[in-house]
């Protein structure tokens, strides 16, 4: 079957770094996508990965191995505002989106 | 206004009611999609419209009825919902369902519906 597999929750402190794990197993493979939700809010598109290794987006970044069907997200000088839902999704051959649900990141002062 | 709009953001409904939720794209967007957001678990695709197109996940039960009139408003209607229906409903569009495989969903506030 296909899954996805990240953490419920994690805590950090303002100011650290935290990386966010994702394990996917899908039929086919067609990118790995980050997206972000604050509460009450649509989720936003953070970061696709379709190669393996690291992309840089300021103080987001993102990371693929393919071969071991992994992601993470880095976040980098965390801000009170990183406090918000990570959600992971892998696309299959079909473009098909499957989604984890999500780990909630606690920033603490 | 731009990006996806999504009405009501709150809903509260009793199971014999009929209601609708609205999303509007103002995207230029080709495909638009409805999903289910329960706490803590994934995001679940209910309907996609893409090209006049209807694809639908065939576990959604038949109180939810989708309407797509164009490429840019899609309509979800319900019908004599159960509690288990409460949950956050989320519009989104892309540009293409199956075009570039990096095609990223631009998502709607969402409708947090409950059923009493």
């Amino acid at each position: 079957g296909q899954n996805i597999d990240q953490p419920t929750e994690m805590t950090a402190t303002e100011g650290a770094i935290v990386q966010i794990n994702c394990t996917y197993q899908t039929s086919g493979f067609n990118g790995l996508f980050w997206y972000q939700q604050h509460a009450g809010e649509a989720p936003t598109f953070l970061s696709y990965n379709v190669l393996d290794g690291l992309e840089e987006k300021g103080r987001f970044s993102s990371f693929l191995s393919r071969s071991k069907g992994y992601s993470y997200l880095l976040l980098k000088e965390l801000q009170m505002k990183d406090s918000a839902s990570y959600l992971c999704a892998g696309m299959d051959s079909n473009y098909q989106l499957i989604w984890g649900a999500g780990t909630k990141l606690i920033i603490k002062p | 206004e731009t990006g996806v709009t999504q009405t009501p953001r709150h809903l509260v409904m009793g199971m014999t009611n009929k209601k609708s939720l609205k999303c509007e794209q103002h995207l230029g967007h080709n495909a638009m999609y409805w999903y289910k957001q329960s706490a803590k678990k994934p995001l679940e695709l209910m309907f996609v419209y893409s090209l006049e197109e209807r694809v639908e996940n065939n576990s959604v039960p038949s109180r939810f009825s989708p309407e797509c009139p164009n490429s840019s408003h899609s309509f979800l209607h319900l019908h004599t919902l159960q509690p288990e229906d409460s949950a956050l409903y989320l519009c989104a569009s892309s540009q293409a369902r199956t075009g570039p495989v990096d095609e990223k969903l631009f998502f709607g506030s969402g409708t947090q519906l409950s059923v009493l």
